[in-house]
């Protein structure tokens, strides 16, 4: 069974630090990640995908990195910006979509 | 492009009573996902339609859960009767073709509450 794990749970940075957020998952043999947002009382957004044959994907300042075979995928976030409190979700595909629990980011202006 | 909609968006019931979720797809979206999202956890898979077949539904309590698709378009999820434990917020999602690898885009949700 497909196990994720977020850490950490959650973090708080000034604006303007850049966001490094981690996502572990115990079984390699996925078919791709994706990066979601979710704010309080919303859905999921989602933010990037990355497919199992790719290292990186990039969109702004946004960049995930993906090492499938240690298990890792890495989100970043540059220049935050207090507009970027929110929680963010790892999901793995491996047939379906398994989630970590979430990192729930603060941006203190 | 309008996106996944669910309606309502909140509800709060008494335990042991009834309640259902309504979704609408994306426009042409033939998979539908219905998942659970306990406070402080990731969203869990409870069900998942391709047109208005079940692909997979071995994570829904089957004793107080039902769901269907209606002509392989909207969806209900129902809780007969409801526990505390239901306590969640409902998420639908839905993608395009019949590939589980395709990406999900995912509703507003449902925020029940079971006093």
């Amino acid at each position: 069974k497909q196990e994720v794990t977020q850490i950490p749970a959650a973090l708080s940075v000034p604006e303007g630090e850049n966001l490094v957020l981690n996502c572990s998952f115990t079984d390699s043999a996925i078919y791709n990640l994706q990066w979601f947002r979710q704010d309080p009382g919303k859905g999921l957004t989602s933010l990037l995908l990355i497919q199992s044959s790719q290292r990186e994907q990039t969109s702004g300042r946004l960049n995930a990195s993906l090492d499938k075979s240690s298990g890792r995928s890495t989100l970043y976030i540059a220049a935050s910006q207090p507009g970027d409190s929110a929680t963010y979700l790892c999901a793995v595909n491996d047939y379906k979509l398994s989630f970590g629990a979430g990192t729930t980011v603060t941006v203190r202006a | 492009e309008a996106g996944v909609a669910q309606s309502p968006r909140y509800k709060i019931i008494e335990k042991r009573q009834s309640v259902a979720f309504w979704c609408n797809p994306i426009s042409g979206h033939a998979t539908l996902y219905w998942y659970q999202q306990i406070l402080g956890q990731g969203p869990k898979l409870l069900i998942q339609f391709q047109n208005n077949g079940v692909v997979d539904d071995s994570q829904l309590p089957k004793d107080r859960f039902s769901a269907e698709r209606l002509k392989g378009v909207d969806s209900t999820l129902k809780i007969q009767p409801a526990k505390l434990e239901d306590s969640a917020v409902y998420l639908c999602a839905s993608s395009l073709g019949t590939s589980p690898y395709n990406e999900q885009f995912f509703g507003p949700g449902t925020r029940l509450t079971v006093l």
